[in-house]
């Protein structure tokens, strides 16, 4: 019973396309995150929010950027891609407890 | 830095033994901590959580805390080819940080 949602699932785009990698609970957290991971990698923190209005880097340096404008949604954008952003982007988010990610979205750029 | 550390393995066990997965971490205020498993091009899947010490077991697993030597195990029990996948150890504090993974495959 997937809570968290993720799309596309497979996305490959062209370099320099503007893309907004979409994530949404329905759980009613307010924190939510963003990692990339590249194939047997580990997971690294690029966005996260607390709520409404509330955005944060991570630990690793992104071009991309987020928004938190509704509780539910937290979209993830790049602006201009690139092939040096070809990788697994998964979306998280949590109550009290551990969290729950989503599917992801494999992001293939070429 | 807050640090999680595992054995990137990859560690192998027979079918039907016990594998054996070891976890340290820095922050000693640490309260809560994961076990997740992913598997290959899968995104991870919460399997245990523990909040205090000593052990907590749920089916075939068994997660066991020593919040003194900074320490979190996750035994599984009769191992399956299906557990094979890699396993990631949390700690939360503020946020979860995530170790680096231990992967495990399990030889029928």
């Amino acid at each position: 019973e997937a809570d968290i949602y993720q799309t596309p699932r497979y996305l490959v785009i062209g370099t320099g396309k503007k893309i907004t990698l979409e994530c949404s609970q329905t759980m009613g957290h307010d924190k939510m995150y963003w990692y990339q991971q590249d194939p047997g990698m580990e997971l690294h923190l690029i966005h996260y929010s607390y709520g409404v209005n509330s955005t944060e880097k991570g630990d690793l340096s992104s071009e991309s950027t987020v928004s938190r404008i509704r509780t539910e949604h937290f979209p993830l954008t790049l602006e201009s891609a690139r092939p040096s952003h070809t990788s697994q982007y998964l979306c998280a988010s949590t109550g009290f407890g551990g969290y729950t990610f989503g599917s992801g979205t494999r992001l293939t750029v070429v | 830095q807050k640090e999680v550390e595992q054995n990137s393995g990859p560690l192998s066990v027979p079918e039907g033994a016990i594998a054996s997965l070891n976890c340290t971490y820095s922050d000693r205020g640490s309260q809560s901590f994961f076990w997740y498993r992913q598997y290959s091009g899968k995104s991870p899947e919460l399997i245990m959580s523990i909040y205090s010490n000593g052990d907590k077991e749920d089916g075939r697993f068994t997660a066991q805390l020593n919040k003194a030597s900074q320490y979190v195990s996750l035994l599984i029990r009769d191992s399956q080819p299906s557990d094979s996948a890699t396993y990631l150890c949390a700690v939360r504090d503020d946020k979860v940080i995530f170790g680096p993974g231990t992967s495990l495959s399990v030889i029928p």
